[in-house]
């Protein structure tokens, strides 16, 4: 099993869509970061967190550490956010531990 | 513009040549890595480094060396590049505190035939 999941692996949605991403994680944690890549492109950092919820424009990411999850959600979604979101963990080395990614279709 | 540079964003090589994938970073990040990207799988860790040299075997470091001689280049060697090679590379730089995020390069793209 692997120790970052993902879910769902695919996501298509309709324009102004409210869409939620999972990560559940099995480790140890001193940081969660969401990831963006969009086809063909480089990685992104989008959040780092290790409590709580962040806002940044449309996009909100929340962790529970008791319950090992985070959230990754986009608001009022835009064609523009179709990419591969990934969620990566980092334990108490630098080393990340990624998730397989959710490919995000987001339809005008 | 600061960051993490990559190159070269895109490489064809055959069975058993070698090559330097090559990746520079001017943000003084002590960490650098290397990881390999490939459909329907997580990112990989190859190798990584903590400061100028020292480096260290990551998840899948077979086939490949890397050096650290400044805190600023992290050159990862491919010996005798292999199909199973084939792949998208990615850099990624940060400080070496909890509480730093990642810097990632743009990505090469390799195929070996």
């Amino acid at each position: 099993k692997n120790e970052v999941e993902q879910s769902p692996q695919n996501l298509t949605a309709q324009e102004g869509e409210f869409i939620t991403i999972n990560c559940s994680y099995s480790v140890g944690i001193s940081a969660l970061h969401w990831l963006q890549q969009h086809p063909g492109g480089g990685i992104v950092s989008l959040f780092m967190l290790s409590s709580g919820k962040k806002k940044h424009g449309r996009l909100i990411a929340t962790i529970n550490i008791q319950e090992k999850h985070s959230s990754l959600h986009i608001t009022a979604s835009h064609p523009r956010d179709s990419a591969v979101y990934i969620c990566a963990v980092r334990p108490s080395t630098n080393k990340l531990i990624f998730g397989t990614g959710t490919l995000l279709a987001v339809q005008p | 513009n600061a960051g993490v540079t990559q190159t070269p964003k895109f490489q064809v090589l055959k069975t058993g040549q070698s090559m330097t994938l090559q990746c520079a970073q001017d943000m003084n990040h002590e960490y650098m890595s290397w990881y390999r990207q490939d459909p329907g799988m997580g990112l990989r860790l190859i190798h990584y480094s903590v400061g100028a040299g020292i480096t260290d075997q990551g998840e899948v470091p077979n086939g490949y060396n890397v050096s650290r001689s400044t805190t600023e280049d992290f050159p990862l060697r491919l010996l005798s590049a292999a199909p199973s090679q084939t792949s998208v590379y990615f850099c990624a730089s940060s400080f070496t505190g909890t509480g730093s995020g990642y810097t990632f390069g743009s990505g090469t793209r390799l195929t070996v035939v």
